[in-house]
């Protein structure tokens, strides 16, 4: 069964940091597209980042590029979220997904964690 | 691209049909998902190149559309059914349906 468990989200200060990790099980983590993906409290879905299977090709939205860092490490099956200069409307809470196809499809996603940003 | 999704509450009764529309800005040929979320609940994908049902989703769901109008339908509503659904194209999401009784 594929398993996708977010951790590390918590309250901080604007402009702070946080890192999020995301353990996954029940499949070949090092085959797939991960993505992390956010929602505002009451909003909509906000894709945020993307990392290919090797860890080196990257996407990111705009508005945490510079800020925000997506990586993995393939060994432990461990997706994960450096997030620094964090601002309010970072507050969300923010899932893992499983990636399939070249159109960034999310077919299995954690239960999310919720990051709060305070001023 | 945007996407838009109409309309933005549907309100019906368990055994009804349901029919979600997403319009996008430009073509995007099939390259689209669905997916339901509950209350508190992670996003499930549905469907996706537009018309592919997920693993385990049941038929009452089905996907349509190309190029830029795709509709979800739901054929009769099962109670579990009542939740938000969301279109996606790569990496934009449309608005979302709430599908209320």
């Amino acid at each position: 069964e594929v398993q996708l468990v977010e951790s590390g989200g918590g309250v901080v200060q604007t402009g702070g940091s946080l890192r999020l990790s995301c353990a996954a099980s029940g499949f070949t983590f090092s085959n797939y597209w991960m993505s992390w993906v956010r929602q505002a409290p009451g909003k909509g879905l906000e894709w945020v980042a993307n990392l290919e299977e090797n860890g080196n090709y990257k996407q990111y939205v705009d508005s945490v590029k510079g800020r925000f860092t997506i990586s993995r490490d393939n060994a432990r099956d461990s997706l994960f979220l450096q997030m620094n200069s964090l601002r309010v409307e970072d507050t969300a809470v923010y899932y893992c997904a499983r990636v399939i196809t070249a159109h960034d499809y999310g077919d299995h996603w954690g239960q999310g964690t919720l990051v709060t940003v305070s001023s | 691209i945007v996407l838009t999704q109409s309309p933005a509450t549907l309100s019906l009764s368990p055994g009804e049909r349901a029919t979600l529309s997403c319009r996008a800005s430009q073509s995007v040929s099939t390259y689209i998902a669905w997916y339901q979320q509950k209350r508190g609940q992670a996003p499930r994908l549905l469907i996706y190149d537009a018309s592919s049902r997920a693993t385990g989703i049941p038929a009452r769901f089905s996907g349509s559309g190309s190029g830029t109008d795709f509709t979800l339908t739901i054929s009769s509503l099962e109670p579990e059914d009542f939740a938000v659904y969301y279109c996606q194209q790569a990496k934009t999401f449309g608005q979302g349906t709430k599908v209320e009784i």
